[in-house]
C-alpha cells in the first residue's frame, strides 16, 4: 500500500490564481481530512469528509473548496489564492488495525507571493 | 472551545536524559487524546491513542499518560533518533475524527 499520496509537494502561486491539491488514499478508508500548518503552530482541520459524496467544514474553510466523487481522492480547491494561504497542507484518512488512527500524507507546501 | 496547549514549545536534552512532554487540553466530552511524531519536512505519524484517565501506552523509549485535564509524553533514555516534533490533539463529539491538535513540542537529542 502506498497509504496516502499528496500532489505536488511544491508550489508557488500568484496572488488571485486557483489551483488544486491533490490526495489520495489506497486503504479503503471512508473519513478523509485536509489539515493546514503553519510555522511552528499546530494543524488546523479545513475540511473533512465521512464518505463518498459527503463533506463538511472544520475549522478554518474560507477560500477552500473540496469534493469528493470516489472513495480513494479527496482533493483541495483554493480558489483567489491568498498570502494568507501560505502553508503546508496535510491530507489524512482514518483506519488501522483499532479504527482510530489518522494517516497523514507527505504534505504539499504552498507559498502565494 | 476545544484547546489543547503543549509546553515546552522546545526541549534540548543530552542523550540518555529523560525528560516529559505536557499536554494540557479542554474539551467537551472527550473521545480521544492522541499523540503524534513529526520530523521536518514530513507528515505527522500516529503513536498513541488514550481515552480515559489513568491509561498508559508505552512503545519503545516513550510511555503517554492521561488525567482528566492533561497528558504526559514521557521520554526514558532517548536517542538522537527521538529528535522530532511531537504533537498533541484532541477528539470531541461524534462522528468524525476532527482533531484539535496543540502547536507540538520540538524535542532535540543531542549525542
Amino acid at each position: 500500500n502506498a497509504g496516502v499520496t499528496q500532489t505536488p509537494k511544491f508550489r508557488i502561486l500568484k496572488i488571485g490564481q486557483s489551483m488544486t491539491l491533490q490526495c489520495t488514499q489506497d486503504m479503503n478508508h471512508n473519513y478523509m481530512y485536509w489539515y493546514r500548518q503553519d510555522p511552528g503552530m499546530g494543524l488546523k482541520l479545513i475540511y473533512y469528509s465521512v464518505g463518498a459524496g459527503i463533506t463538511d467544514k472544520g475549522e478554518v474553510p474560507n477560500g477552500y473548496n473540496v469534493s469528493r466523487s470516489t472513495t480513494e481522492d479527496f482533493p483541495l480547491r483554493l480558489e483567489l489564492a491568498a498570502p494568507s494561504q501560505t502553508s503546508v497542507y496535510f491530507c489524512a484518512s482514518t483506519g488501522g488495525r483499532m479504527g482510530n488512527e489518522q494517516f497523514f500524507g507527505p504534505g504539499t507546501r504552498l507559498t502565494v507571493l | 472551545e476545544d484547546q489543547v496547549t503543549q509546553s515546552p514549545e522546545a526541549l534540548r536534552l543530552q542523550e540518555g536524559e529523560s525528560s516529559s512532554l505536557n499536554c494540557s487540553y479542554t474539551v467537551s466530552g472527550l473521545r480521544g487524546l492522541f499523540w503524534y511524531r513529526q520530523d521536518p519536512g514530513k507528515g505527522p505519524e500516529f503513536l498513541f491513542t488514550l481515552y480515559s484517565a489513568g491509561e498508559e501506552k508505552e512503545k519503545e523509549r516513550l510511555k503517554a499518560t492521561l488525567t482528566k485535564k492533561e497528558s504526559f509524553l514521557h521520554i526514558t533514555a532517548p536517542k538522537p533518533e527521538d529528535s522530532a516534533t511531537y504533537l498533541c490533539a484532541v477528539q470531541a463529539g461524534q462522528g468524525a475524527q476532527k482533531l484539535v491538535f496543540g502547536q507540538g513540542t520540538r524535542l532535540t537529542i543531542n549525542p
